[in-house]
């Protein structure tokens, strides 16, 4: 079945390092690959998104890559501050309207002032 | 411009009752996807509406139903509640723009506890 696999669970780095959390799916009819943020007893935030005709997007110190062929994607932070810390979720799913999303495990962020 | 509502925030529930959550989808959006998201995991797809019809479901059993009316909110409606319907429901919302996007914004879940 539909499946989203991502990796690491938890990803603990130094204020100021880069972070990187990748994932892979199943669905070859995904062309919609979300991220959200979500903090301890709040709501899932999407924080950038990339659809499957271009290859990279990125917004300020945020960064996320795909590759179709391989069914891969992953999400880039720079210079990360202790307010990133949170757990991160990356998706898939159809572009159009009306499309479930397939959500991953979650990466637990800790950045370390 | 208002952000999806939910209520309500909390709930306790007993097995084998039933409950009824509730979205208010964020202005100038129709479409509404409800998740489950037991605690540690991703959110899970239950279902979705659009125009005041279910448009996709996940694996999930038949007690688990909604609504949308007229006004795009939406309820979710568990019957014969078990214990592991234990977790935050979040609902979220998706704006109608022609060509469709499927860009979900979510609501700030309901928690719900089932003893």
């Amino acid at each position: 079945g539909e499946n989203v696999e991502q990796h690491p669970s938890t990803l603990s780095v130094q204020e100021g390092d880069s972070a990187v959390i990748k994932c892979t799916y199943s669905d070859s009819a995904s062309n919609y690959f979300p991220w959200y943020k979500q903090e301890l007893g709040k709501r899932p935030q999407l924080i950038i998104d990339i659809r499957s005709n271009v290859g990279e997007k990125k917004d300020q110190r945020i960064a996320v890559t795909l590759n179709k062929t391989a069914k891969h994607f992953s999400l880039h932070i720079t210079e990360t501050q202790p307010e990133d810390s949170a757990v991160y979720f990356c998706a898939a799913g159809p572009h159009n309207q009306g499309g479930k999303l397939i959500f991953g495990q979650g990466t637990e962020l800790s950045v370390k002032p | 411009e208002t952000g999806v509502t939910q209520s309500p925030t909390h709930l306790i529930k007993t097995r084998g009752q039933q409950v009824t959550l509730r979205c208010s989808s964020q202005s100038g959006h129709n479409t509404v996807s409800w998740y489950q998201q037991a605690l540690g995991q991703g959110p899970q797809f239950i279902f979705q509406y659009y125009r005041e019809e279910e448009n996709g479901r996940g694996n999930f059993p038949p007690r688990f139903s909604g609504l949308q009316f007229p006004n795009y909110s939406s309820e979710l409606n568990v019957n014969a509640l078990e214990l592991d319907d234990s977790a935050l429901y979040l609902c979220a919302s998706s704006p109608a723009l022609a060509g469709g996007r499927n860009e979900q914004f979510f609501g700030p879940g309901t928690r719900l506890t089932v003893l």
